[in-house]
């Protein structure tokens, strides 16, 4: 069983704060993970993937991934309002497909 | 670079009656498309797999025969939903693969409502 964890939220954070998103997955031979944002409405948007242990940023988001913890979150610094969105992490476990979490709702206070 | 289109992006037909969505990468071969479905407050959920030039693998419980999928070409991958009934409206998203497949860019999605 491919699982993909969420905390479902929702996440509140005023503007210009740090919101940390947060993903567990079960497979341990997952080799690849993304982050998607989802607006109401909308289709998923990929924001970043990773492949490595470690920290990546790209602008004022940072994802980072513990693989033999079986864990992946994403930061976005200085949120903003236009962050308020759901936020899917997937998982690729090596065939072509993804596994995706229910999501996180973040919503950032103005 | 890596977009991907969708016709139409809302439909209401009636039931019992066929509808055909497409979903094109613009500006990128495709070897792989991903159908979806994803009902309201609920994440998505994978219905099918095609790749360009044989047949989709379906996901477990999603009727074959019911909902069939085509990738004629490199950029195009049709989903046609057949004699469709009020339970089966959902917002209908897809994605196509990259070079490095599991890298998914998704279609702006296809809003579905059966009467």
């Amino acid at each position: 069983q491919k699982e993909v964890e969420q905390n479902s939220g929702p996440l509140s954070v005023p503007e210009g704060a740090i919101a940390s998103l947060n993903c567990t997955y079960s497979d341990r031979g997952s080799q690849s993970f993304f982050w998607y944002r989802q607006y109401s409405g909308k289709s998923p948007e990929l924001i970043m993937f990773i492949y490595s242990n470690g920290d990546k940023e790209d602008g004022r988001f940072t994802a980072q991934l513990n693989k033999a913890s079986q864990y992946v979150s994403l930061l976005i610094r200085d949120s903003q309002p236009s962050d308020s969105a759901t936020y899917l992490c997937a998982v690729n476990p090596g065939a072509n497909n993804l596994f995706f979490g229910t999501g996180t709702r973040l919503t950032v206070i103005p | 670079g890596a977009v991907v289109s969708q016709h139409p992006s809302w439909v209401i037909c009636k039931s019992g009656t066929s509808v055909k969505i497409e979903c094109r990468s613009l500006d990128f071969q495709a070897t792989t498309m991903f159908w979806y479905r994803q009902f309201p407050k609920q994440s998505l959920m994978l219905m099918a797999t095609s790749n360009e030039g044989s047949k989709a693998t379906y996901e477990q419980g999603v009727e074959k025969d019911k909902f069939l999928i085509n990738h004629a070409s490199l950029t195009l991958s049709t989903l046609t939903v057949t004699s469709a009934h009020p339970e089966d409206s959902s917002f209908y998203i897809c994605s196509a693969g990259s070079r490095r497949a599991y890298e998914q860019y998704f279609g702006p999605g296809t809003r579905l409502t059966v009467t």
